[in-house]
């Protein structure tokens, strides 16, 4: 089946540096995704890793390590708006070529003053 | 606003009622997913359509649920005789293929329905 593991928590100060991590367990792999979930909003697809490495988007980046089933986000400059929650996704097994996401159960980042 | 909307944003009802929640998507996206979300845990993939067709259906989904969406456009998710595990937030997506490995899904608002 499928499963990702990530912190339940986090805790940082603004203008710091904080990085989640994501290890999964998939059959088939197709990329790791990050989304972000602010209280009562709606997830917001942030990034893609479908080879190693990383990518960036401004303040955000992501890794990811295949061999080692391993991603992480890392969140730069942090501000009070950053506090939301952030989830690793994967695609799920399928016989359609859906999209279908399985998502970790997410990491609830808070930014302190 | 050409986002993913849904409605109600709230449901409140009775144990063992029917509801029903809609679901419009991006206009120019075929493909359409139901989700569930509860209190501090990831969404759950309950169901996917692409156009018309519903390719998918997860396990969770019980007998209780159907979902449709005629005319590959707007969607419904419909559960009978609710009962107080059914309380959840309920999340509408819709995708294009390709997008960042297919992963990339716009997500609506939600529905949160709670079971009384």
């Amino acid at each position: 089946g499928q499963s990702l593991e990530q912190p339940s928590e986090v805790t940082a100060v603004e203008g710091a540096i904080v990085q989640i991590n994501c290890t999964y367990q998939t059959s088939g792999f197709y990329g790791l995704s990050w989304y972000q979930q602010h209280d009562g909003g709606a997830p917001t697809f942030l990034s893609y890793n479908g080879l190693d490495g990383l990518e960036e988007t401004g303040r955000f980046s992501s890794f990811l390590s295949r061999s080692d089933s391993y991603g992480y986000l890392l969140l730069q400059e942090l501000q009070m708006k950053d506090s939301a929650s952030y989830f690793c996704a994967v695609r799920g097994p399928s016989n359609n070529q859906g999209g279908k996401l399985i998502f970790g159960q997410g990491t609830e980042l808070s930014v302190k003053p | 606003d050409t986002g993913v909307s849904q409605d109600p944003r709230h449901k409140i009802t009775k144990r063992g009622q029917n509801v029903t929640f809609r679901c419009d998507p991006i206009s120019e996206h075929n493909r359409l997913y139901w989700y569930r979300q509860t209190l501090g845990q990831g969404p759950e993939f309950l169901t996917y359509f692409q156009n018309e067709a519903q390719l998918e259906k997860s396990r969770l989904l019980s007998d209780r649920f159907s979902a449709e969406r005629p005319k590959g456009s707007f969607s419904t998710l419909e559960i009978q005789r609710t009962e107080q595990g059914d309380s959840a937030m309920y999340l509408c997506a819709s995708s294009h293929p390709g997008a960042a490995g297919n992963t990339e899904a716009f997500f609506g608002q939600g529905t949160r329905l709670t079971v009384v």
